[in-house]
């Protein structure tokens, strides 16, 4: 069964730091892209970043440059997501999605999704 | 950035009727477009692919349609397990966005 799981949310104080992963099985994971998505509490979608099959590319929203660093170790078949400087707009519910092959803005399997809060 | 700009907000309708939603993007994205379901305490899944694919084992009660700005999305005959929020999203250029999301509900 294809599967993404998400790790690593947590409480964390404004300015702290967190890292998210996400293990996947059931399909190979290293001829995918992938991605990071978040949703705030009775919100709506927000992308937040983008990370190549290779991982030579990477993207992310404007809202989360220069604070968050998408990375993936493809022998480990896992993602990951280090979160610096939080901030209170990053508490949400973070998922991780595969891109469809050939559709890098398309997310087709996603996770259950792990609960960030930042709070004082 | 491109914006999407989703309507209604919400709706309620009946069992066997036809719902529609639209979803207008703030600029050209030729068929870069897709539609999403979230079901209560769920995570998205993938309904509909450029403008009208079908994701496989989605039930042809669903459709999409439109194209460069201006999108539908179709449910032909609103079962009680559509109960759900829907989302359409763009992936043109990033940043990819979404927008805000229609809940349906059952009249």
């Amino acid at each position: 069964e294809v599967q993404l799981m998400e790790s690593g949310g947590d409480l964390a104080q404004p300015g702290g730091s967190l890292r998210l992963s996400c293990g996947a099985s059931g399909f190979t994971f290293s001829i995918y892209s992938m991605n990071w998505v978040r949703q705030a509490p009775g919100k709506g979608l927000e992308w937040v970043s983008y990370i190549s099959s290779r991982g030579n590319t990477i993207k992310y929203a404007d809202s989360v440059k220069g604070r968050f660093t998408i990375s993936r170790d493809n022998a480990k078949n896992s993602l990951y997501l280090q979160m610096n400087s939080l901030r209170d707009e990053d508490t949400a519910l973070y998922f991780c999605a595969r891109a469809s092959l050939s559709r890098a803005g398309t997310f087709d399997i996603w996770g259950q999704g792990t609960v960030v809060t930042v709070s004082s | 950035d491109i914006q999407m700009t989703q309507s209604p907000s919400s709706l309620s309708a009946s069992v066997g009727d036809r719902v529609t939603i639209t979803c207008q993007a703030s600029q050209d994205i030729v068929n870069y477009l897709n539609w999403y379901q979230q079901k209560p305490g769920e995570a998205p899944k993938l309904l509909i692919y450029d403008v009208y694919n079908l994701q496989t084992g989605v039930p042809s009660r669903f459709s999409g349609g439109g194209s460069g700005t201006d999108f539908s999305f179709t449910i032909s005959s609103l079962q009680s397990e559509d109960v759900a929020i829907y989302y359409c999203q763009h992936y043109h250029s990033d940043p990819w966005t979404f927008g805000h999301g229609t809940k349906v509900e059952i009249k």
